[in-house]
């Protein structure tokens, strides 16, 4: 079946600190890759996508994810955390060859929580 | 920068009632979702919506869910007899061809009393 995983419901980290918030996948053919972000009563917001080429993607606000093929992994990542990024992050799959090549499969979400 | 909106943001409903919850996607986008997130659960995919079509739909898309674009600009989720576990937040989203990224909404809160 495919799924997305998104192994730890909460990261703490501390302002200023990198974070990594982690995503697995399991999907056959070439799956696009993407994050979004939930901030409080918002919708989900487009932070980043994974479609092909360089495996280390940037998007907004400064993250970054990098796909690993072999450990299909899409870890979203930021060298520096604000407190402004604490939120809901999800990450979602859109399945290619598999059929259903429209919907997106998302994960359960990761509340990140960034502390003065 | 165009944005997806929602109205109502917020609906509550008796139990029997029919709900039409309404979108209005980017004006450039051709492709048009719903998505739902039951509380504590993960985001699924209802249906996909091209070309005055549904294009793909999930299994939780049954004869009680409908979708709609009556309009150059809205696109409506009707929801015919609502059942307590209706009571979701329901996303619309929309995408300028079917491979490019989708772009969400705020949500409708919908309550089944």
């Amino acid at each position: 079946a495919q799924s997305v995983a998104q192994p730890e419901d909460q990261v703490n980290v501390a302002e200023g600190n990198p974070l990594t918030v982690k995503c697995t996948y399991s999907v056959s053919g070439n799956p696009y890759l993407f994050w979004y972000v939930q901030y409080p009563n918002r919708g989900l917001q487009f932070l980043l996508k994974y479609i092909t080429g360089d495996n280390l993607v940037k998007g907004s606000y400064g993250f970054e994810a990098e796909f690993n093929k072999s450990q299909t992994s899409f870890h979203l990542k930021k060298p520096s955390a604000l407190v402004s990024d604490s939120a809901l992050y999800f990450c979602a799959v859109r399945p290619w060859f598999s059929g259903g090549y429209n919907k997106l499969i998302f994960g359960a979400g990761t509340r990140l929580a960034v502390h003065p | 920068e165009p944005e997806v909106t929602q109205t109502p943001s917020h609906q509550v409903t008796q139990m029997g009632q029919e709900v039409i919850l309404r979108c209005v996607p980017i004006s450039n986008h051709l492709y048009f979702y719903w998505y739902r997130q039951i509380l504590g659960q993960k985001v699924e995919f209802l249906v996909s919506f091209y070309n005055n079509e549904i294009s793909e739909k999930s299994e939780i898309f049954d004869d009680q869910f409908s979708v709609e674009r009556p309009d150059g600009s809205n696109f409506t989720l009707k929801i015919r007899s609502t059942k307590l576990e209706d009571s979701a937040m329901y996303f619309c989203a929309s995408s300028e061809l079917a491979t490019d990224t989708q772009y969400f909404g705020p949500g409708t809160r919908l309550t089944v009393l």
